[in-house]
C-alpha cells in the first residue's frame, strides 16, 4: 500500500480557499486518490475521489499532476464548520473487491474567524 | 437513508472483562468493516466482512478479538477479556460493493471503549 505524507495541521480563516497537499511518491498504477474528512466524535466521510487531472463536486476540487506523485485537495470558501482532520488515502480499487481503508495522521484544520 | 449506526456510544469496563461492540450497517451493504484508533495512534482497519464470511480479517489484533455477522445484516466484535491496550474507538464502515462509488466506505460514529 502507497505510504502518503501530508502536514500534521494547517490554519485558515473563514472565506478563504485551503489547500491541502499529499504525497505519495510509491502511487501504483491502480491506486485511487481518496480523500476523507473527520469531525471530532464522529467517523471520517468521504469527500472526494481521482486518478488523475481534476475532479469537481460540491464540496471540494482535487488536483492531481500527470505523475500522481501527490495530489491537492481544495476547499473553497472555507467556514468555520470546516474545521475537522483531513486525510488522504491511496489504494487499488480491484474489479469485484471493496477492500480495506488505510488511513494516516491526516491533516488538522483549523478555520479561524 | 439511516447511516451506519454503533452501539454503545461509550463503554467503560474493567480489565478482564468482556465487551460486545455492536455496527449496523447501511441497509443492503454487503460490504461491512471494522477500524479501530487507540489513543495517539492511526486509525487501522481491524477486519471487513462480504456479507457473513469474513473476507479479510489480517487487522485483527489477537485471539482476544471475535467478530461475528450472522445473516449478513449487523455485526458484534466481543473483546475478551480485555486489556488497557484495548482502549480507544471502534469504528464500523459499510460499502454497497467492490466497484460503483469506487468503494466509498460510510462510517459510523465510533464506540469509545475504556478499559480501566
Amino acid at each position: 500500500l502507497a505510504k502518503t505524507t501530508q502536514p500534521i495541521s494547517m490554519d485558515s480563516y473563514e472565506g478563504q480557499e485551503v489547500n491541502i497537499t499529499c504525497s505519495h511518491n510509491n502511487i501504483a498504477t491502480n491506486d485511487y486518490i481518496t480523500w476523507y474528512q473527520q469531525f471530532p466524535s464522529q467517523g471520517p466521510r468521504f469527500i472526494i475521489q481521482g486518478y488523475k487531472t481534476k475532479v469537481t463536486n460540491e464540496v471540494a476540487s482535487l488536483f492531481i499532476p500527470a505523475d500522481r506523485k501527490s495530489s491537492t485537495l481544495s476547499l473553497p470558501r472555507v467556514s468555520l464548520s470546516d474545521t475537522a482532520v483531513y486525510y488522504c488515502l491511496v489504494g487499488a480499487i480491484s474489479s469485484g473487491s471493496a477492500r480495506q481503508l488505510t488511513f494516516g495522521s491526516g491533516t488538522q484544520l483549523t478555520v479561524l474567524p | 437513508e439511516a447511516g451506519v449506526t454503533q452501539f454503545p456510544s461509550h463503554s467503560v469496563i474493567e480489565k478482564g472483562q468482556t465487551v460486545t461492540l455492536r455496527c449496523d450497517p447501511i441497509s443492503g451493504h454487503d460490504n461491512l468493516y471494522w477500524y479501530r484508533r487507540v489513543m495517539g495512534k492511526e486509525i487501522k482497519f481491524l477486519l471487513h466482512f462480504v456479507k457473513e464470511s469474513k473476507q479479510d480479517e489480517s487487522g485483527m489484533p489477537n485471539n482476544r478479538f471475535l467478530a461475528e455477522r450472522t445473516g449478513g445484516t449487523y455485526s458484534t466484535l466481543k473483546v475478551q477479556p480485555a486489556e488497557l491496550e484495548d482502549s480507544g474507538v471502534y469504528f464500523c464502515a459499510s460499502s454497497h460493493g467492490g466497484l460503483g462509488r469506487y468503494n466509498e466506505q460510510f462510517f459510523g460514529p465510533g464506540t469509545r471503549l475504556t478499559v480501566l
